[in-house]
Order: structure tokens, then sequence, then C-alpha cells
């Protein structure tokens, strides 16, 4: 089955610098690559996806690159702020299959 | 807006008791998930439904099963509860293939087993 290995599992950033979280899968089939964000107690929510036939996707501050090749996808922010604290979770999935592989997620925490 | 609400917030048990967990969603989703949150080991899916009666296995299966009688009804059983699922619980639904669809969390129930 897949896995997804995700680093680094804590992360510190000063506030307005950027941040970087990456991830590697090891199934080639897998083509959906959704980041979850889950604030201190509170449920995961999507934050941002890309499909195998893209290789970079941006959302105002957040960015998702996918290396197909090299198997490993990534989550940029960029000029964070307080409110980007959370643990990030990154996950695999493919057509045809109903789940999702999660990776281990990434505390992050912003320095004001 | 897609809403996932689950039984409990918090919940003690004590070991060998039967423990019941209930997730409903309210946007007639086809699949339906329970996934165990664990510090260090990310979520790990223990069990999915796609269709009412219809279950499949996830990856940490042993020692849970699960109903589902209605679509929008996901319960988790616990047979005999042991302190090593102590945990967060979450729920989760999805309106098409889980693995390349939006998925929708609940809250989330900690339980403690004692």
């Amino acid at each position: 089955g897949e896995n997804v290995e995700q680093h680094p599992s804590t992360l510190s950033v000063q506030e307005g610098d950027s941040a970087v979280i990456k991830c590697t899968y090891s199934d080639s089939a897998s083509n959906y690559f959704p980041w979850y964000k889950q604030e201190l107690g509170k449920r995961p929510q999507l934050i941002i996806d890309i499909r195998s036939n893209v290789g970079e996707k941006k959302d105002q501050r957040i960015a998702v690159t996918l290396n197909k090749t090299a198997k490993h996808f990534s989550l940029h922010i960029t000029e964070t702020q307080p409110e980007d604290s959370a643990v990030y979770f990154c996950a695999a999935g493919q057509e045809g299959n109903e789940k999702l592989t999660f990776g281990t997620g990434t505390r992050l925490t912003i320095i004001p | 807006d897609v809403k996932v609400t689950q039984s409990s917030r918090y919940l003690v048990k004590r070991t060998g008791e039967k423990v019941f967990l209930e997730c409903v969603q309210d946007m007639d989703h086809e699949n339906m998930f329970w996934y165990r949150q664990d510090p260090g080991l990310g979520l790990r899916l223990i069990y999915f439904s796609y269709d009412v009666k219809m279950k499949e296995k996830g990856d940490i299966p042993e020692g849970y099963s699960v109903s589902r009688e209605k679509k929008e009804r996901f319960s988790l059983i616990l047979e005999s509860a042991s302190t090593n699922q102590t945990s967060m619980y979450l729920c989760a639904s999805s309106q098409w293939g889980g693995g390349t669809d939006t998925q929708y969390f609940g809250p989330g129930t900690r339980l403690t087993v004692l």
C-alpha cells in the first residue's frame, strides 16, 4: 500500500518568513495530493490540493508543488502570520481508491 | 456548509467495556471514514464505508468494528476497550471517492480507557 513520509515534524518560523513542509510518497499510481490544516483543538480542514496533471498550484500565500518523477510534493507558506500556527498534514490518494493515506503531520509555530 | 458531528467530545471508559462512537453527516455524502489520531503517528484509517451497509478495513482495523445502517450515520464500535485504544477519534465524510475528493472532518472524540 501507499506510504507517505512527512518532514519536518516540527517547524518554528519567524513571523513574515516562509515555511516549507515536504512529503514523499511511494505509490506511483497516486495522483491526488491534498494538504489539511488542524488548528489547536479543531478539526482538520482542507487548505489546498494538487492533482498529478499540474506541477504547481497557488492560493494567495499558500502554494503546493509536485514532482512526480521524484515522488515528492511540498507546501510553501509565504509571509507567515500567527494564524498559520497549526499542525499540517499531507496526504496521497488515487482514482478508484476510496481512501487517503496521511503523513504524520508537521507542527508549525509562527514566532511573533 | 457541510456539517459532520460526533456524539461525544470526551469519553472515559473502563477496560473491557463496549464503546460506541457515532458520527452523523448532513450532506448526503456517499463515503464515511473513521481515523484515530495519535501524536507523531498522524491520521490512521481504521475503517471506511462507501455505501449503506458496506464497509472496508483501513490500515488499523484490529479491535474495532463499524456499522452503517443509514447513509448519514457511521458508528465505530470497540468491542472490548483496551488502554492502547486511548486516542483521539476523528470521523470524516466525502461526497465521492475518498481517494480524490475533499474529506470533511468531525470535531473528534477524545477517548480515555482506564
